[in-house]
C-alpha cells in the first residue's frame, strides 16, 4: 500500500528566507509524485509533479522538488518566501495507469514578517 | 477552458439524512476522483469514476455511492449521515496521456457539515 509522510505539521519561515518542506513516501514502484498548496477553504492548487527523468522538477510560483529514491524522499524548495505562500501544502503519490492520490497530513507553512 | 466546478459550496444536513454533491469536470477529462477532507488532515480517497463506471474504491462504506454521466460529469451520494461525515469533498478530473501520465485537477469542493 502507498503512503506519504510528511514530517512538519506546522513551519514558520520569516519572508525572504529559504524553504524547505519534507515528504517521505512509499511505494513498491517507480511512484509520481506531487505537491498540492491549498488555501484556507480552497481546493488544491497542483505545484508539480515528477512521473520520471530529471529527479529536480520545476513548478509554478518559483517551487522546485527533487526526486531521491535512495531516500525515498521528495522535498519541496523555495529559494525566497513570499507572505502569500503561507498556506497548507500537501505531498501525493500516485502510480502509472491508476490515477488516484495518496496524500500526507499537509504541512502549514506560516509567514513571519 | 473551464475548470472542476462543485455544488453546493456548503450544506448543512441533519444525521440520519441523504446528501448529494456534483461535479463538473474539466473540458474532455474522463475520470472523476472524489475525496474526503476531514478538518485538519490529508485529503482521503473515495472512489474514482472512468467512462461511467466505478474504477477503484477507497476505504469507505457502501453508504457512500456515485455516478458519472456520458458528459464526464459526476455525483457523490451519501446516505444515513452521520457527525463524521462533516468534511470538505473534493472532486477531481484528470485525463492520462498515451504515456499513462495523468494529474489531478481540483473544484473548490463542497463543505458538509452534519449536525
Amino acid at each position: 500500500a502507498q503512503s506519504v509522510t510528511q514530517p512538519d505539521i506546522h513551519i514558520t519561515v520569516s519572508e525572504g528566507a529559504s524553504l524547505e518542506l519534507r515528504c517521505n513516501y512509499s511505494y513498491g514502484a517507480t511512484p509520481y509524485l506531487f505537491w498540492y498548496v491549498q488555501s484556507p477553504g480552497q481546493g488544491l492548487q497542483l505545484l508539480l509533479k515528477y512521473f520520471s527523468g530529471d529527479t529536480l522538477v520545476q513548478g509554478i510560483k518559483g517551487f522546485e522538488a527533487e526526486f531521491k529514491r535512495s531516500q525515498s524522499s521528495f522535498n519541496l524548495r523555495k529559494p525566497s518566501v513570499h507572505w502569500s505562500d503561507a498556506a497548507e501544502y500537501f505531498c501525493a503519490v500516485g502510480a502509472r495507469g491508476y490515477s488516484t492520490l495518496t496524500f500526507g497530513k499537509g504541512t502549514m507553512l506560516l509567514v513571519s514578517p | 477552458e473551464t475548470g472542476v466546478t462543485q455544488s453546493p459550496t456548503h450544506l448543512i444536513k441533519t444525521r440520519g439524512q441523504q446528501v448529494t454533491l456534483r461535479c463538473s469536470s474539466q473540458s474532455g477529462h474522463n475520470t472523476v476522483s472524489w475525496y474526503q477532507q476531514a478538518l485538519g488532515q490529508g485529503p482521503q480517497f473515495i472512489f474514482q469514476y472512468y467512462r461511467e463506471e466505478e474504477n477503484g474504491r477507497g476505504n469507505f462504506p457502501p453508504r457512500f455511492s456515485g455516478l458519472q454521466f456520458p458528459n464526464y460529469s459526476s455525483e457523490l451520494n451519501v446516505n444515513a449521515l452521520e457527525l463524521d461525515d462533516s468534511a470538505l469533498y473534493l472532486c477531481a478530473s484528470s485525463l492520462a496521456d498515451s504515456g499513462g501520465r495523468w494529474e489531478q485537477y481540483f473544484g473548490p469542493g463542497t463543505r458538509l457539515t452534519v449536525t
